[in-house]
C-alpha cells in the first residue's frame, strides 16, 4: 500500500545548524508530496508542497525537492532557529482518489540556542 | 489566525460516557472534512472522511458505531465517541478541505482522556 517513511527522531540541533529530515514514499500512482509542521499545542500547518517530479517546494527557508527516481522528498534548511522547534510530518496525497493524506510518523525537532 | 476550529481542546470523561468533538471551518465552506487519530509519538491515522449531507466513509478497522460522524452543514463536522473506554484515549484531529485553495487545513486537536 501507499506509505511514507520519515527519519526517526527526536532530532536536536544547535541554532544556525543545517537541517535535513529524510522522507521516502511508496505509492502506486503519482502522488503530490507535502511537509506539515505542528508547533506545540497547535494543529498541523502546511509548510510546503510539490505536485510533480523535480518540483521544489519552499517556505520560511525550508526546501524539499520531489525526487521520483529515489522516491524521496527530504526537508532541508540551511540555518535553523529556535522557533523551528516542532514536529514535522511528511505526507503524500494520491491524485486519483479522494483528498486523503497519508502521513509519515513525524519527526520531532528541537533547536537549542 | 486559525481557519479550522476544533472544540474542545481537552476533555476528560468517565468510562461509558459519550463525548462529542466539533470541527468548524471558519471562513470557507468544506464539503469534505477528515478525522484523524494520533497516538503518542506516532503519526496521524485517518479514521474517516466526512462528506456534507452524506454518510461518512470509514477506514478499515474503524468502528462506525463507535465513532459517529455527522457533517450536517458546510462548516461543521462532529465526531462522537460513544461509550468511551480508556483505550479510546488519544489525540483526535480534524481537517477541512478548502477546495478553492486545494489545501487541507487542520484543527488544533482534542486530547481525550477516558478514566
Amino acid at each position: 500500500g501507499d506509505s511514507v517513511t520519515q527519519m526517526e527522531g527526536p532530532v536536536t540541533l544547535s541554532e544556525e545548524a543545517f537541517l535535513t529530515i529524510n522522507c521516502t514514499y511508496t505509492a502506486t500512482g503519482y502522488p503530490s508530496l507535502f511537509w506539515y509542521v505542528q508547533y506545540p499545542g497547535e494543529g498541523l500547518q502546511l509548510l510546503l508542497k510539490a505536485t510533480k517530479a523535480d518540483d521544489k517546494g519552499s517556505n520560511k527557508g525550508f526546501e524539499a525537492t520531489y525526487r521520483k527516481e529515489t522516491t524521496s522528498f527530504h526537508l532541508e534548511k540551511g540555518s535553523v532557529q529556535v522557533s523551528d522547534s516542532a514536529v514535522y510530518f511528511c505526507a503524500l496525497r494520491l491524485i486519483q482518489g479522494a483528498q486523503k493524506l497519508v502521513f509519515g510518523q513525524g519527526t520531532r525537532l528541537t533547536i537549542n540556542p | 489566525g486559525a481557519v479550522v476550529s476544533q472544540h474542545p481542546s481537552r476533555v476528560i470523561c468517565k468510562s461509558g460516557t459519550s463525548v462529542k468533538i466539533e470541527c468548524r471551518s471558519l471562513d470557507f465552506q468544506a464539503t469534505t472534512m477528515f478525522w484523524y487519530r494520533q497516538f503518542p509519538k506516532q503519526s496521524l491515522m485517518l479514521m474517516a472522511t466526512s462528506n456534507e449531507g452524506s454518510k461518512a466513509t470509514y477506514e478499515q478497522g474503524v468502528e462506525k458505531d463507535k465513532f459517529l460522524i455527522n457533517h450536517a452543514s458546510l462548516t461543521l463536522s462532529t465526531l462522537t465517541v460513544t461509550s468511551a473506554h480508556p483505550e479510546d484515549s488519544s489525540f483526535y484531529i480534524c481537517s477541512a478541505w478548502a477546495l478553492a485553495k486545494n489545501i487541507q487545513y487542520f484543527g488544533a486537536g482534542t486530547r481525550l482522556s477516558v478514566l
